[in-house]
């Protein structure tokens, strides 16, 4: 079955430096979603990325899609405190409703 | 605007109780999914529903698990004869339509079987 893998699975970063995550399908993708889960929180939908090479900003958080639609990233510009969290990409096939999640990279920030 | 709902947000049961589990969409989304969060890990889809129909119930566990969307009430999901590797977060979502749609995920459900 489709498989998402995201690396790395923690990343621990001082205030104000920068931080990526990548996400790699084993299937090509319809569309990739981007969802941020504070601790102890839910997920919430940041951004969805449809077409090939497509990148798309939001404020300090840059997402890209990659021409192959297999693969996507997020950067965060000088990271803050409230950063901090889970962050999943999750993805679809073609004509399938189901999602798949990522599984996750867990930011945690150095004041 | 109320968004997606879901009780009890806590639930803790003994081995072998029922959990029911509820969720209620926003408003004017008619597609329900459900996924289990384990401690420290992702997201793992469970099943999809649209309004009486189950569409897609291949991350659920053949048995002692089920799911439903009546046409009237929030869509529950059903966990018989609990055991403690039940204990996880249990998270619904819902959608306006099928397809690339955004899904918007309630506040969770806190299994804890003892």
């Amino acid at each position: 079955g489709q498989q998402v893998m995201q690396i790395p699975q923690y990343q621990h970063v001082q205030e104000g430096e920068d931080f990526t995550t990548y996400c790699n399908s084993s299937t090509t993708l319809s569309n990739i979603q981007w969802y941020k889960q504070r601790p102890g929180g839910h997920p919430v939908f940041l951004i969805q990325l449809v077409k090939s090479g497509e990148v798309k900003k939001q404020k300090r958080l840059t997402f890209q899609f990659g021409e192959a639609k297999k693969n996507s990233s997020l950067h965060i510009t000088a990271t803050q405190t409230t950063d901090v969290g889970t962050y999943f990409c999750a993805g679809n096939n073609f004509g399938n409703e189901k999602l798949t999640f990522g599984t996750g990279t867990r930011l945690t920030i150095i004041p | 605007n109320a968004g997606v709902m879901q009780n009890p947000r806590h639930l803790v049961r003994r081995r072998g109780q029922e959990a029911r589990l509820r969720c209620s969409p926003m408003k004017g989304h008619s597609h329900v999914y459900w996924y289990r969060q384990l401690p420290e890990e992702g997201l793992k889809f469970m099943v999809y529903l649209q309004k009486e129909n189950i569409i897609d119930e291949s991350g659920m566990p053949k048995e002692r698990f089920s799911a439903e969307f009546p046409k009237e009430g929030p869509s529950i999901l059903r966990i018989q004869q609990v055991v403690r590797g039940d204990s996880a977060a249990y998270f619904c979502a819902s959608s306006r339509r099928q397809g690339m749609e955004t899904q918007y995920f309630g506040p969770g459900t806190r299994l804890l079987v003892l």
